[in-house]
């Protein structure tokens, strides 16, 4: 089946403008995930939905950065007036994340977007 | 706070021979424990994973084994394929908030032919 796609792959933006990424997750996956990786860093966790549940805005870095997902499938991540340090691969991901079976905590991931702020 | 820990940012072992990728964790609400690998330019796949019922999973050329006692996990790979060569995450997650995962820093494992 698919699996989890996201657009665009790459983003060049001019320092202050605002970009929006968009992940589409595995057809019923309940959770969906944003994380994103600078260069020689790890995996940094931004946000998670579940469900209808309230996101899980933890680990957005500043009021800048924002997430939506609307109908419980699609979402976007918006980045306002861009910094270099944004400069990083922005990851998605989705798992079914029922309770009864911790195997459904695997996460799959999309191809990122590799978003460059000049 | 790093609630997961990989210790060694990087790993060279011989094709053929065995790769072991360790992962410490601090969180006793941790239960479930997974491992996944990264090439460049493309997304993590899921590689394998093991619950804390368990002491070890396998699946092929790869085995996790997990010691809850000493809050470590460690992924082997017998034996090492040039094509393993990788970005190697552990990630974890507790009953508590199912779904969430936490990764650790990653190793990267270069297997020389």
């Amino acid at each position: 089946g698919a699996g989890v796609s996201q657009s665009p792959s790459n983003k060049v933006t001019e320092k202050g403008k605002d970009v929006e990424l968009r992940c589409d997750p595995i057809s019923g996956h309940t959770a969906l995930y944003w994380y994103r990786q600078s260069l020689g860093q790890g995996l940094e966790f931004l946000i998670y939905f579940q469900g209808n549940s309230a996101p899980d805005k933890s680990g957005l870095p500043s009021d800048r950065f924002s997430a939506e997902r609307t109908g419980g499938s699609v979402s976007t991540l918006t980045i306002q007036r861009t910094q270099q340090e944004d400069s990083a691969v922005y990851l998605c991901a989705s798992s079914l994340a029922r309770s009864s079976g911790r195997d459904t905590d695997t996460q799959y991931f999309g191809p990122g977007t590799r978003l460059t702020v000049l | 706070d790093q609630q997961v820990k990989q210790n060694s940012p990087s790993l060279s072992v011989q094709e053929g021979r065995i790769s072991i990728l360790n992962c410490d964790y601090t969180n006793s609400m941790f239960d479930y424990f997974l491992w996944y690998k990264k090439y460049p330019a493309e997304g993590p796949t899921f590689l394998i994973s093991i619950s804390s019922i368990k002491d070890k999973n396998e699946d092929g050329r790869f085995t996790v084994f997990l010691n809850k006692s000493a809050k470590h996990l460690s992924l082997h790979i017998v034996p090492s394929q040039p094509g393993d060569s990788a970005v190697y995450f552990c990630a974890a997650s507790a009953w508590s908030n199912t779904g969430k995962l936490i990764f650790g820093q990653g190793t990267t494992l270069q297997v020389k032919p």
